[in-house]
């Protein structure tokens, strides 16, 4: 299974971007890179997604690097709100054409005010 | 348009009792996905169903664990005989129908704690 490695926690001020990394360097080709946080112990909830190319939507911007081996989730203006345990996740398909998410360990993002 | 529902969100067995706990998906999303959670690690992948079918269930326990996700009705995860291993976050995910969909949304988790 492709495996993420992240770093276990990190800080932000509020207001400055968190730029949270992932290294996926056992990727396959067709396997997409997602991310999802998870505040206070809920269910993890959905931020982005992405195969090759950059992507950003309304909560976030996703970087990947042309090897595909890492990326990056950058929150733009980081909140206290946003502190969470942000999961770099390489989804995985089958041998059955099915799909699975491989979660990591997550990086713990503490927003300081 | 509701979420994913769970219940119940707290859950206490006593060692060698059964639990079950269930999961609505989102309306109109067919496939069902469950997760279990240790304190301080991430979610790890236990089965995954269709209506009336499991179709990867290469994370779940050989042994006392089960899953389902009848025609009509919520899915169900069923741990027999549970031990106090068992206690941890079991989180739901729902997608929409396609070939697996795209993300996955979770609902809010039941948290089994075993005595």
């Amino acid at each position: 299974d492709a495996k993420t490695t992240q770093p276990p926690s990190m800080d932000c001020a509020e207001g400055r971007a968190a730029n949270l990394p992932c290294n996926h360097s056992t990727i396959s080709g067709n396997e997409y890179v997602y991310w999802y946080r998870q505040i206070h112990s809920q269910g993890p909830q959905y931020i982005i997604h992405g195969l090759k190319n950059n992507e950003t939507n309304e909560m976030a911007s996703l970087i990947i690097t042309e090897d595909r081996k890492s990326s990056t989730l950058i929150l733009p203006h980081a909140t206290l709100r946003d502190t969470a345990v942000y999961y770099c996740i390489v989804r995985r398909t089958t041998t059955s054409g099915t799909y699975k998410y491989i979660f990591g360990t997550g990086t713990r993002l503490k927003v300081l005010a | 348009n509701a979420g994913v529902m769970q219940n119940p969100r707290h859950l206490v067995r006593r060692r060698g009792q059964e639990a079950r706990l269930r999961c609505s998906p989102m309306k109109g999303h067919s496939h069902v996905y469950w997760y279990r959670q240790l304190p301080e690690e991430g979610l790890k992948f236990m089965v995954y169903l269709q209506k009336e079918n499991i179709i990867d269930e290469s994370g779940m326990p050989k042994e006392r664990f089960s899953a389902e996700f009848p025609k009509e009705g919520p899915s169900i995860l069923r741990i027999q005989q549970v031990v106090r291993g068992d206690s941890a976050a079991y989180f739901c995910a729902s997608s929409p129908p396609g070939f697996g969909g795209n993300e996955q949304y979770f609902g809010p988790g039941t948290r089994l704690t075993v005595t």
